[in-house]
């Protein structure tokens, strides 16, 4: 156990259809970035939130958008949802301040797009 | 861009037999470099991270990897494996100039056949 948790563990949807994903961060870590695992493959930047702004994003269209919120915890927005967004999305957090800290991975939201 | 390639997708082995994990990186700056494991059912945990120093570094479950520099590789070893091995592997690479993204291989499919 990290102490970084997501919700829900599960989701089905559909094309077309948008998704709201949620983690919590540790506890003292102020950062926290988004990765898109999908099956057989390792998993991929999407984008990172610092002091409630995105600093950083990977190669992944406008419709995935976040958000932080003041107590640290994020949000992950996926609109018009495709099958290839069928993945294990994963939440990571730390603490910026300076030198490169370890980042703590929650268990993920294994997203099912039919 | 960095990028970061495992050479092999799956290995099989019997326990007590030693594990060596390719991995390559192309990125001409200055890396933090880690290893990576995911159980089956559980998130992904740190193995071991190499920022600086002696390029061979020691990590949790008797696991050591060796930074070779000029040939941009990292890879993972293990003198004797157990059945509690199985999982999946995953090297990544933190290039200084990113911030705390992180760049996932693709992963190594461990196998350890009791």
């Amino acid at each position: 156990e990290t102490g970084v948790t997501q919700s829900p563990t599960h989701l089905i949807k559909t094309r077309g259809q948008q998704v709201t994903l949620r983690c919590s961060s540790q506890s003292g870590h102020n950062t926290v970035s988004w990765y898109q695992q999908a099956l057989g493959q390792g998993p991929q930047f999407i984008f990172q939130y610092y002091r409630e702004e995105e600093n950083g994003r990977g190669n992944f269209p406008p419709r995935f958008s976040g958000l932080q919120f003041p107590n640290y915890s994020s949000e992950l927005n996926v609109n018009a949802l495709e099958l290839d967004d069928s993945a294990l999305y994963l939440c990571a957090s730390t603490f910026s301040g300076g030198e490169y800290n370890e980042q703590f991975f929650g268990p993920g939201t294994r997203l099912t797009v039919l | 861009a960095q990028s970061v390639s495992q050479h092999n997708h799956h290995v099989i082995l019997s326990e007590a037999a030693s594990l060596e994990l390719g991995c390559n990186y192309s990125y001409g700056g200055t890396v933090n470099l880690f290893w990576y494991v995911q159980y089956p059912g559980q998130h992904l945990q740190l193995l071991l991270k190499y920022f600086s120093g002696d390029p061979l570094v020691k990590g949790i479950k008797g696991f050591e990897a060796e930074f070779i520099k000029s040939k941009f590789s990292f890879n993972l070893r293990k003198p004797s494996v157990q059945w509690s091995d199985t999982a999946e592997y995953f090297c990544a690479v933190n290039a200084r100039a990113a911030g705390n993204k992180l760049t996932f291989g693709g992963g190594t499919r461990v196998l350890v056949k009791p």
